[in-house]
């Protein structure tokens, strides 16, 4: 079990440009979510894939974000048009179907100047 | 709505003094409750679910209990590695796999 993967650790850009974040979920899992959490909040709810489909999405989740999980293995969420309000962590986690505990990675880190 | 709610916000206990963190969550058909804990930097680590009114689950000094009204996480003779933001989180019917976390307690153990 390597655990969930978060690439990068730290992102660091300016307000108006495009970032990519991916993350790699426990091979046998075939549930992925997406998180955010600011600075002395719980984790919010982003998105929900199970294998490739994406079912559920937050009303957090603006035009600017788009998420995808290409063959349901990793997953990639993109935001367009940074804006100094997208300044958070951005966790992912992944689970096994049913009741399952979601195990999370360790986040990327989002900083706009 | 759905919702959870922590406290204290943040308590310091010195190393061997025994206390409780409480989860109280305002939710209809309750499918999981979920405890985790997060370092700093990191992302949440997981330590309990528990699905029923009565259950009780333990992994060292810790032990997480749940009503059908609050859950309470009871932290015996801790040590300073066990300071933690620690996280509850709640599942419910009709949306999937959305958990909905409170702001969680910050907890500091002091030699």
């Amino acid at each position: 079990d390597t655990g969930v993967s978060q690439n990068p650790r730290h992102k660091i850009t300016k307000r108006g440009q495009n970032v990519t974040f991916r993350c790699d979920p426990i091979s046998e899992h075939n549930r992925l979510y997406w998180y955010r959490q600011t600075l002395g909040q719980g984790p919010e709810f982003l998105t929900y894939f199970q294998n490739e489909a994406q079912l559920e999405k937050s009303r957090l989740l603006s035009d600017r974000f788009s998420a995808e999980r290409p063959k349901g293995s990793f997953s990639t969420l993109e935001i367009q048009r940074t804006e100094q309000g997208d300044s958070a962590m951005y966790l992912c986690a992944s689970s096994l179907e049913g009741y399952q505990p979601q195990h999370f990675g360790d986040g990327t880190r989002l900083s706009i100047l | 709505e759905d919702q959870v709610t922590q406290s204290p916000e943040a308590l310091r206990l010195q190393e061997g003094e025994s206390s409780s963190l409480n989860c109280s969550y305002t939710v209809s058909g309750l499918r999981g409750l979920f405890w985790y804990r997060q370092d700093p930097g990191k992302g949440p680590e997981f330590l309990f679910t528990l699905y029923s009114a009565g259950e009780e689950k333990e992994k060292e000094r810790l032990k997480a209990t749940l009503t059908k009204k609050e859950s309470f996480l009871h932290i015996t003779a801790p040590k300073p590695e066990d300071s933690a933001t620690y996280l509850c989180a709640v599942l419910v019917p009709g949306t999937a796999s959305k958990l909905t976390f409170g702001t969680g307690t910050r907890l500091q153990v002091t030699l």
